[in-house]
């Protein structure tokens, strides 16, 4: 079946710190890779997407690389900041049908000042 | 991007009532809605996929006559937990998809449902 596996948490880093969440995954088919975040008392949000392997996924400083060979899709930053506390969510949706989202289990994460 | 509200955001009920919970696209149209239920500290799990003018798909292990789903427009689907008893409680979210935005889900905030 298909499933997405992502770091434990919480994790609890310092502004500035280098960031970096796990995740892995399952899938029967050729699947396209998302990291959603949620704020607090937000709705989910897309924060990026990779469709193939190799391709890099960026936005607000985040990055995130589709590794075929590891089924690996983490999720980094350089230089996090307070505002980037939150949860994150690493999914997978395969192209064929409804296009389903599986989801990981979400990592909460906090930024100290 | 596009924005998905829900209605209500929190909602409390007695045991074996009805709950309706809305789901809106507000700028855009979408023919498939999806359902999904988050426990707490724990992943999205969807419970359906809903499209316009037909009936919902369900995952499985999902009962469909207590989570009665209807899709009657391409702004609006709504969520009913028939009869709900408290292992119902859980935290509801929707997410609308945008054929137009590359079929890109939008989600809602969320509906917090307490069934005492």
């Amino acid at each position: 079946g298909n499933s997405v596996t992502q770091m434990e948490g919480p994790v609890t880093l310092s502004e500035e710190a280098f960031l970096t969440i796990n995740c892995t995954y399952t899938a029967t088919g050729y699947p396209s890779l998302f990291w959603y975040v949620q704020y607090p008392g937000e709705g989910l949000q897309l924060l990026l997407k990779a469709t193939k392997a190799d391709d890099k996924g960026s936005n607000k400083g985040f990055e995130a690389t589709y590794r075929k060979e590891t089924t690996s899709f983490h999720l980094e930053k350089g230089s996090v900041q307070v505002s980037d506390s939150a949860v994150y969510f690493c999914a997978l949706s395969l192209l064929q049908g409804a296009q389903k989202l599986v989801f990981g289990q979400g990592t909460r994460l906090t930024i100290n000042p | 991007g596009a924005v998905v509200s829900q209605h209500p955001s929190w909602v409390i009920c007695k045991s074996g009532t009805s709950v309706k919970i809305e789901c809106r696209s507000l700028d855009f149209q979408a023919t498939t809605m999806f359902w999904y239920r988050q426990f707490p500290k724990q992943s999205l799990m969807l419970m359906a996929t809903s499209n316009e003018g037909s009936k919902a798909t369900y995952e499985q292990g999902v009962e469909k006559d207590k989570f009665l789903i209807n899709h009657a427009s391409l702004t609006l689907s709504t969520l009913t937990v028939t009869s709900a008893h408290p292992e119902d409680s859980s935290f509801y979210i929707c997410s609308a998809r945008d054929y137009l935005a590359y079929n890109e889900q939008f989600f809602g905030p969320g509906t917090r449902l307490t069934v005492l």
